[in-house]
């Protein structure tokens, strides 16, 4: 059983767009990120949910909206899309806040065209 | 907050050379330390941690010692693979911390 999945894998699309990404744990872990990967491998967090509150909220565009319906799902929902958002993007969790002890799924790539 | 500086890569080595990857951290009070490895097309897992001074964290060959007068967290492995290629992260912990993981340093190991 994989602990934290993320689908789609791979994701091309065109500018302008709305698209989003899935992301389901099976860890019963309350803490839920979502974190951007560009090309250089720099890992930054977007975004940080505890128990289906939003905790983190980096300096992220509001085209970018997480949602998580069950402390198990944290969704990333991303309208207009654009060139730079082009990246990797990955979900993680950990049993709660405090630790870095993540867990991650194995990413999203998304291409912009 | 918390957070590492981590030596710049990449790091380049041949086959069973020795690694050494530089982490040194600034926290207030004492932060469990992390490894975490991101092999190419994956994402990161943990490697090893230690959760105390003193405390070596080990694992497929990889060790880093918390050293609370130094304040670093440095990796090594004795002899590197071809399939440690990879990048590597180091991230304290603690408090209401988020796990911040920077830019990593990438490792590639030559045949």
């Amino acid at each position: 059983d994989t602990a934290v999945s993320q689908t789609p894998k791979y994701l091309v699309t065109q500018m302008g767009n709305d698209k989003s990404i899935k992301c389901e744990q099976n860890l019963g872990h309350d803490t839920m990120y979502w974190y951007k990967q560009d090309s250089k491998k720099f890992l930054k967090i977007m975004f940080s949910y505890n128990n289906k509150e939003l905790i983190i909220n980096e300096t992220v565009p509001n085209r970018f909206s997480p949602k998580s319906p069950d402390k198990a799902h944290l969704n990333l929902h991303i309208n207009s899309l654009e060139l730079g958002d082009s990246a990797v993007y990955f979900c993680a969790s950990s049993l709660n806040m405090g630790t870095a002890e993540a867990f991650f799924g194995q990413g999203t790539r998304l291409t912009v065209v | 907050g918390n957070s590492v500086t981590q030596m710049e890569g990449p790091v380049t080595l041949s086959e069973e050379a020795f690694l050494t990857i530089n982490c040194t951290y600034t926290a207030t009070g004492y932060p469990s330390l992390f490894w975490y490895v991101q092999y190419p097309g994956e994402g990161l897992q943990l490697l090893l941690k230690a959760t105390k001074a003193d405390d070596k964290g080990s694992n497929k060959g990889f060790e880093a010692t918390y050293r609370k007068e130094t304040t670093s967290f440095h990796l090594e492995k004795g002899s590197v693979q071809v399939s440690d290629s990879a990048v590597y992260f180091c991230v304290p912990s603690g408090g209401s911390y988020i796990p911040t993981f920077g830019r990593g340093t990438s490792l590639i190991v030559h045949p």
